[in-house]
C-alpha cells in the first residue's frame, strides 16, 4: 500500500500569512494527488485534485503543486475561515485510497 | 442541490451487524462511483471503499481492515448506496461518510491519458459505536 506522510503534523499562523504544507507518497502517484480541508465536527471539502487543479468555488489563494511523490499545499494570503485541518490522498491507479494523517492548522 | 444524506448509524454491540444508507439527489447517480470513508474519534479520515458504476461492472473495493466484513451495494434506480457491516469490532466505531467520487479525464502528450478520481460531494455522516 501506497503510504502518505504529511508535514507538519500541526502549524500556527496568523491571518494574512503564507502557509505550506506538504505531502510525500512512499512510492511515485504521478500527480493522482487530492487535497481536501476539514473544519471541527464538519464534513471534508474538496480544494484541490490532480495534484494542481482548483475545485470550482474554491478561493484561490489555495493551490496545490507536486509530481511523483512531493507535493505541496499552499494558502498565499490566511483567512480566519481557513483554519482547520487539512488531508492529501492518493488517487493512484489500484486503492486503498490512502490518505496522510492530516495538518491541522490553528491560529497564533 | 447536489447532495448525499447517510443514515442507519446507532449503537451495535461487537460481533453485530449493521447497514448504512446513503441518499443522493440533484445529479445522476448511476453515472458516479461513490465512495465510503470514516473517522475513528479523534482520528484522520480512512478510505473504506467504493463502488463503480454500471459502466464498470459495478465492481467494488474495500480497505484491508474491512474486507470480508463489510460490503458496499447500490441500487441506481432509487439513487441510493449502502455499507452491509457485519462481525462489527470497537475499532469500526467511527463517523462514516458517503462521498460521490468524479473523475476527470485528462490526456498528455506523451499519449498517456486517464481520469484523476476524487471524492467531490461529501454528506455529514452517520455515527457507529461499536461498544457492549
Amino acid at each position: 500500500d501506497i503510504q502518505m506522510t504529511q508535514s507538519p503534523s500541526s502549524l500556527s499562523a496568523s491571518v494574512g500569512d503564507r502557509v505550506t504544507i506538504t505531502c510525500r507518497a512512499s512510492q511515485s502517484i504521478s500527480s493522482y494527488l487530492n487535497w481536501y480541508q476539514q473544519k471541527s465536527g464538519k464534513a471534508p471539502r474538496l480544494l484541490i485534485y490532480g495534484a494542481s487543479s482548483l475545485q470550482s468555488g474554491v478561493p484561490s489563494r489555495f493551490s496545490g503543486s507536486g509530481s511523483g511523490t512531493d507535493f505541496t499545499l499552499t494558502i498565499s494570503s490566511l483567512q480566519p475561515e481557513d483554519f482547520a485541518t487539512y488531508y492529501c490522498q492518493q488517487s493512484y491507479r489500484t486503492p486503498p485510497y490512502t490518505f496522510g494523517q492530516g495538518t491541522k492548522l490553528e491560529i497564533k | 442541490e447536489v447532495q448525499v444524506v447517510e443514515s442507519g448509524g446507532g449503537l451495535v454491540q461487537p460481533g453485530g451487524s449493521l447497514r448504512l444508507s446513503c441518499a443522493a439527489s440533484g445529479f445522476t447517480f448511476s453515472d458516479h462511483y461513490m465512495d465510503w470513508v470514516r473517522q475513528a474519534p479523534g482520528k484522520g479520515l480512512e478510505w473504506v471503499g467504493r463502488s463503480r458504476n454500471k459502466a464498470n461492472s459495478y465492481t467494488t473495493e474495500y480497505a484491508a481492515s474491512v474486507k470480508g466484513r463489510f460490503t458496499i451495494s447500490r441500487d441506481d434506480s432509487n439513487n441510493s448506496l449502502f455499507l452491509q457491516m457485519n462481525i462489527l469490532k470497537p475499532e469500526d466505531t467511527a463517523v462514516y461518510y458517503c462521498a460521490r467520487v468524479t473523475g476527470t479525464f485528462f490526456y498528455e502528450t506523451s499519449g498517456y491519458y486517464d481520469h484523476y478520481y476524487y471524492m467531490d460531494v461529501w454528506g455529514k455522516g452517520t455515527t457507529v459505536t461499536v461498544s457492549s
